[in-house]
This record gives structure tokens, C-alpha cells and sequence, in this order.
């Protein structure tokens, strides 16, 4: 079975930081791309970051370029989201999501919570 | 950066009937680089359509995608209980960052 699950995140006070894991089972994860997609509460979904199969191309929204870091590990199938600087818009549901080739998302994760507030 | 606009916000109907939903881009989505998803409270969101027109395994033939260039649809033919849920359009054209509509939220009426 495809399957992706996160792990990480929870509760953390504004301009700190937390660490999203993704654990990947059942493809070959050194040939996908692989993202993050959050969503807000009362909010849709906004895509994150993403990253090629081998690492080298890296992608961010706007909103967290520059404080978060995406980066994986083929050799352990597993991917990271690396976030500091967090603020309360950060405040989200996570979903760790494989790529299905050409961009779609035919994986998800069931998701991790993370919550920035004082 | 391509933006997504879904209608109706909000679309209310009963169990067996149709649902049509809206994707409108800003730019034309060249190649039909095009998905939607269902979002259900509490779960993960699901691929049903990709490329605009395919739908993903195991998804029914209740649902079709439809479309091209800025203008996009899912119908939903013949409403199941589970189909009532948020529905959202992703556009995969450009290099991400990904785009996703707002969403539609379909509900029972």
C-alpha cells in the first residue's frame, strides 16, 4: 500500500521553530517528487514547498521561502520540513504529499498539526 | 502566478442529483495540467480528476472532469452521502509553487 505519514509539529511560540517528518512506504520514493500542502483553520489549501526526486530542485510559496527548508533522505524515504521564524499565520494542518508524476498529489498524508501562539 | 477561481462558493442538492463545479484560470493552463481533490473534515484530501479529463484508480464514473485552456468542470453524476465535502481545483501547468481554487463546499440540502 502507498502511504505517507507525517510526524512532528505541535505547539511552538511565535519566531520559533519546529521540524515536520514525512515517512514514505510501499513506492519508490527516490523517484518522486514530493511536497507539503497545509491548510489554515477555516482556510483551503495552500500549497508549501516541494522537492525533486534527487533532491536538487527546490520549491517554496512565498509566504515561507526563506524560513523554511524542505529536504529528504532516499536512503531512509523520508522527507523533512524544516520551519523557524513560525508566526501565527503559520498556524496550519500539514500534509505531506506525493507527487504523481507531472504534478498532481496522489498521496496524502493524514496530516500533523502545527499551532504557533504564545 | 496562475489564480483559480471556483463557483459556486457554496452548492446545495440532495442525494442522486447532479453537481457541476467551476475552475476558472487567470492564464490558460497549457497541457490540461489540472486536478481536483475532495476534502472530507477530519481526512486527508483524495485525487479524483487529474490532467483535467483522467480520473485516478478507484475512483467511480459518477465523476468527470472537464475543460481546457481557463475554463475547467467537475460534474458529479447521481450525489452519493460521501460525496458532500469541499472540492478543489490545483493547477500543475507551471513550475510550483502549486495554485489551489478556494474551494467549493458541497452540502445536503
Amino acid at each position: 500500500e502507498v502511504q505517507v505519514v507525517e510526524s512532528g509539529g505541535g505547539l511552538v511560540q511565535p519566531g520559533g521553530s519546529l521540524r515536520l517528518s514525512c515517512s514514505a512506504s510501499g513506492f519508490t520514493f527516490s523517484t518522486s517528487s514530493m511536497h507539503w500542502v497545509r491548510q489554515a483553520p477555516s482556510k483551503g489549501l495552500e500549497y508549501v514547498s516541494g522537492i525533486s526526486s534527487n533532491g536538487r530542485a527546490t520549491y517554496y510559496a512565498e509566504s515561507v521561502k526563506g524560513r523554511f527548508t524542505i529536504s529528504r533522505d532516499n536512503s531512509k524515504n523520508t522527507l523533512h520540513l524544516q520551519m523557524s521564524s513560525l508566526t501565527t499565520e503559520d498556524t496550519a494542518v500539514y500534509y505531506c504529499v506525493k507527487d504523481g508524476y507531472r504534478g498532481w498529489f496522489d498521496t496524502w498524508g493524514q496530516g500533523r498539526q502545527v499551532t504557533v501562539s504564545s | 502566478e496562475i489564480v483559480l477561481t471556483q463557483s459556486p462558493g457554496t452548492l446545495s442538492l440532495s442525494p442522486g442529483e447532479r453537481a457541476t463545479l467551476s475552475c476558472r484560470a487567470t492564464q490558460s493552463v497549457t497541457g490540461n495540467f489540472l486536478a481536483w481533490y475532495r476534502h472530507k473534515p477530519g481526512q486527508a484530501p483524495r485525487l479524483l480528476i487529474y490532467g483535467a479529463s483522467s480520473r485516478a484508480t478507484g475512483i467511480p464514473d459518477r465523476f468527470s472532469g472537464s475543460g481546457s485552456g481557463t475554463d475547467f468542470t467537475l460534474t458529479i453524476s447521481g450525489l452519493e452521502p460521501e460525496d458532500f465535502a469541499v472540492y478543489y481545483c490545483q493547477q500543475y501547468h507551471t513550475a510550483p509553487p502549486y495554485t489551489f481554487g478556494q474551494g467549493t463546499r458541497l452540502e445536503i440540502k
